[in-house]
């Protein structure tokens, strides 16, 4: 019930590719999925989250898409840059309250020049 | 805006040795987190404090103890280092479902 499912592991494209993470979480309970951006060295920084009401949320050139039947999410990023390169991780938990974070298991993205 | 801060960012300890590993955040959150991050196995969860005064296990708390000292701060202890608990460690804290994260601590037990 607590598992967020996060594919693939890792992923190449060419700069100006579009990659695409997916998720699919089991608790219908959770109302809020974001994503994490990590750098290495660094923590992860939230970069984008979505709550079920919405079908897609777009912030520059990141994209959520949700498909609430499906308990799927997924994370694309148009005209990807090598500055893109890092690890994304999906997450989901409840918007209210107290729910701790339950994070996907990270996708290693390596965009080439 | 410091956000969250983790000190050290580097340690070495021999097989038994102990630390703290300590954590402070200037946002006021009520929640606060430890994570550990090892290659494959993303971030799981070994600790946390959902309000000032409270702490719970998360997934994985075996040989590790925490103390939420005030608000603002939250320290990891580790009693007996094993090389099992090499890794990069997290803190993160969250008002709200958005979580902050410091810049970990890399450990290494020898």
């Amino acid at each position: 019930q607590q598992q967020v499912k996060q594919s693939p592991q890792s992923l190449i494209v060419q700069k100006g590719g579009i990659p695409i993470i997916n998720c699919a979480y089991e608790n219908t309970a959770f109302d809020y999925f974001p994503w994490y951006q990590q750098f290495p060295g660094k923590g992860p920084a939230l970069l984008i989250a979505i709550r079920p009401d919405v079908s897609e949320k777009k912030e520059g050139r990141f994209t959520i898409s949700f498909n609430k039947s499906a308990k799927q999410f997924s994370l694309h990023i148009m005209d990807s840059q090598p500055g893109d390169s890092a690890t994304y991780f999906c997450a989901a938990t409840r918007a209210t309250g107290f729910q701790k974070l339950v994070f996907g298991t990270g996708t290693r993205l390596l965009v080439s020049p | 805006n410091a956000g969250v801060t983790q000190t050290p960012k580097f340690q070495v300890l021999k097989t038994g040795q102990s630390m703290t590993l300590q954590c402070a955040q200037d946002m006021n959150h009520n929640s606060m987190y430890w994570y550990r991050q090892d290659p494959g196995m993303g971030l799981r969860l070994i600790y946390y404090s959902a309000s000032e005064g409270t702490t719970d296990k998360g997934e994985v708390p075996n040989g590790y103890n925490v103390s939420r000292l005030n608000k603002r701060e939250f320290s990891l202890r580790l009693e007996s280092a094993a090389p099992s608990q090499t890794s990069v460690y997290f803190c993160a804290s969250s008002e709200g479902a958005a979580a902050f994260f410091g810049q970990g601590t890399r450990l290494t037990v020898v």
